[in-house]
């Protein structure tokens, strides 16, 4: 069982739709990420939290919107999506080091389909 | 030329079999170098850390060589389970090692 928890698994929205991912973790890691991986192509990196707050956001439009509530928690908040946002988005987390290697924990991730 | 390259294969290996995977990145002040395993609708998974010194994990060895900035990972007597995406992982310099580059994946399917 992956330590790393992301809800919903599966979600299917319209383009007007406002939806939202969860992630939840309680390893006591300080870093958390949201990444993107379509179907036969590696996870791409959307946005980074260390210590609650925004590190990296690797230029991802607006309609996504991520939050960090505590610690332990990581949404991403969607609204006006595209169909080619369908994805599978995955969520980890990391031990926070000043420098060097921060080693993923990976959630099952949250399959999107985007009508 | 990409941040991190590898032989996507497929590489079909019967049982037993050794293989090895490359990888190469382009950035020579990388910090962190790893190997995540993908199984199919899975989440990746952490297989090894891979360290200037080389590192061996029961059958499974990985190598970095510096000087001619590439990764390797060698698998010895294959297993069916071992059959799956090996995703290259590496951290470029100055992101506090948050960056996370991850190569295409190479898929192996181990047969018996």
């Amino acid at each position: 069982d992956t330590e790393v928890t992301q809800t919903p698994k599966h979600l299917v929205m319209g383009m007007t739709n406002k939806k939202s991912l969860k992630c939840e973790q309680h390893m006591g890691h300080r870093a958390m990420y949201w990444y993107k991986q379509k179907a036969k192509k590696p996870p791409e990196l959307m946005f980074v939290y260390s210590y609650e707050k925004l590190s990296i956001n690797e230029s991802v439009p607006s309609r996504f919107s991520p939050e960090c509530p505590n610690s332990s928690l990581l949404n991403l908040h969607l609204h006006a999506l595209q169909p080619e946002d369908s994805a599978l988005y995955l969520c980890a987390s990391s031990q926070d080091w000043a420098s060097g290697a921060n080693v993923l924990t990976f959630g099952a991730g949250s399959r999107l389909t985007v009508l | 030329r990409k941040e991190v390259e590898q032989d996507p294969g497929p590489f079909n290996v019967p049982e037993g079999a050794t293989v090895a995977f490359n990888c190469t990145y382009s950035n020579s002040a990388s910090q962190s170098f790893f190997w995540y395993r993908q199984d199919c609708r899975k989440e990746p998974k952490l297989l090894m850390s891979v360290y200037s010194s080389g590192n061996e994990d029961g059958r499974f060895t990985a190598q970095l060589n510096r000087a001619s900035q590439y990764i390797s990972l060698l698998i010895r007597d294959s297993k069916l389970s071992d059959s799956a995406t090996y995703l290259c992982v590496v951290s470029p310099p100055d992101t506090g090692g948050f960056k996370t580059i991850f190569g295409a994946g190479t898929r192996l399917f181990v047969k018996a």
